[in-house]
């Protein structure tokens, strides 16, 4: 059973494009967060949402928004895109208050700048 | 600062072996460290969480340990097989929030 989804999976846009990355969960979790992962490189935290208070990261780029209309969901949105904006995006969930918990993460959308 | 290592960056040995993978932190007061497993082009599955408190935990061939005060877990792997072969992210939260910091993760190839 899917519990963390992310459409779509594969995403190909041309150089400053406005795009759109969608993320939804069925574990009723508080949290979201976005990170952005590059080949070989750890994943990268650029915003998370406590319920609907919005926490961006110091060095996430102006370019990156986010929005999550409700607890079930959370869009990321790349306003222009650039060549170094390709990479692997990464939707996760936790429970806030159980700092025990792991997150639980999304298969990710691999998106491609051309 | 925290900072998260690991060493090495690649791995490969052959079925049937057991292994280890490192895992260093550079500020031992965390709330818990994680070992993930990504499969390429995948997202991360976790596959252990130790606690502050604990020393290890265990989950069938895997079994992970926590030394907080030399900075260092280990992932043992028992038994290794194809299916194991992946990329392996540990990950600590530190005590002062519930964000984690990754390290850049250890490619492991298990040949047949």
């Amino acid at each position: 059973d899917a519990m963390v989804i992310q459409n779509p999976r594969y995403q190909v846009t041309q150089f400053g494009k406005p795009v759109t990355l969608s993320c939804s969960q069925t574990l009723n979790h508080n949290v979201m967060y976005w990170y952005q992962q590059k080949s070989s490189q750890a994943p990268k935290l650029l915003f998370h949402y406590y319920d609907k208070d919005f926490n961006n990261e110091a060095d996430t780029p102006d370019n990156f928004q986010s929005r999550r209309p409700n607890t079930s969901f959370c869009f990321l949105d790349i306003r222009s895109p650039g060549l170094g904006d390709a990479a692997m995006y990464l939707c996760a969930t936790s429970r806030a208050g159980q700092i025990t918990d792991t997150q639980y993460f999304g298969p990710g959308t691999r998106l491609t700048v051309l | 600062k925290q900072e998260v290592t690991q060493i090495p960056a690649a791995l490969s040995v052959p079925e049937g072996e057991n292994l280890v993978l490192n895992c260093s932190f550079t500020d031992s007061a965390i709330y818990n460290l994680q070992w993930f497993r990504q499969d390429p082009g995948k997202g991360l599955t976790s596959l252990l969480l130790i606690q502050s408190s604990q020393r290890e935990q265990t989950s069938g061939r895997l079994n992970a340990s926590l030394d907080k005060s030399s900075g260092r877990s280990t992932l043992y792997i028992a038994a290794s097989q194809p299916g194991d072969s992946a990329t392996y992210l540990c990950a600590v939260q530190g005590d002062s929030n519930y964000q984690l910091i990754w390290g850049a993760g250890t490619k492991l190839i298990i040949k047949p």
